[in-house]
């Protein structure tokens, strides 16, 4: 059961460009999502967070829209840069429980390209 | 510099042969994750650890042992059980502490583990 789907596996854009990754998840007890950059062979860095109380949330030229009746998420990267290009991973946290506590379920990532 | 340390890179194991993957950190992070990436998939919980002396399962546990003796280190061993453990292997930690919500993760830098 994918909780978390980043529907499309890669985009193309070009630079200076709009780049807009998009993530739906099923579990409405989800109240933190995040997302990570990953570049080839190192490990995923953060990138932006979104408290489930908040519809959007903006650090320069990136920005996360959260609409919650829809369980959809969204990362606006504008303008986008070469060096944007890696792999985007959406991932969501739910409640924090004894047992569960802070673990995030990641979607499958989306490969995004920009050209020069 | 604080952050997380996996090593080795990169891993060569034999059919049959367990192999055992270090993580250390020295963020003062109360939890520890083991998450495992395929091609074209997202990240996919193994392990997670939220104090020392205790761990769960995450959802592809199957093949894969842990232990949490102390605060900074949470190795994983891939067992001879594990049918397809050719992967990059991330570990990751956050605070996840007792008192509250835990917040961004942090990962390492990834193991390759190949199985020849």
């Amino acid at each position: 059961d994918q909780q978390v789907k980043q529907n499309s596996p890669s985009l193309s854009v070009q630079e200076g460009r709009i780049s807009i990754l998009n993530c739906d998840y099923t579990n409405s007890m989800f109240d933190y999502f995040l997302w990570y950059k990953k570049y080839p062979a190192e490990g995923p860095t953060f990138l932006i967070s979104i408290s489930s109380i908040k519809d959007k949330n903006e650090d320069g030229r990136f920005t996360v829209f959260l609409n919650k009746s829809a369980k959809h998420l969204s990362l606006h990267i504008v303008p986008s840069q070469p060096g944007d290009s890696a792999v985007y991973f959406c991932a969501a946290k739910g409640r924090w429980t004894e047992t569960s506590g802070s673990r995030l379920t990641f979607g499958e990532g989306t490969q995004l390209t920009v050209n020069p | 510099d604080g952050g997380i340390t996996q090593s080795p890179k990169y891993l060569f194991r034999k059919e049959g042969q367990n192999v055992t993957l270090s993580c250390e950190q020295n963020l003062n992070h109360d939890a520890m994750y083991w998450y495992r990436q395929d091609p074209g998939q997202g990240l996919r919980l193994i392990y997670y650890s939220q104090i020392v002396n205790d761990f769960q399962k995450g959802d592809i546990a199957e093949g894969y042992s842990v232990s949490r003796e102390k605060k900074e280190s949470f190795p994983l061993t891939v067992t001879s059980a594990q049918k397809n453990p050719t992967a990059f292997y991330l570990c990751a930690s956050n605070t996840g502490n007792l008192q509250g919500r835990g917040n961004t993760i942090y990962f390492g830098e990834g193991s390759w583990l190949t199985v020849v």
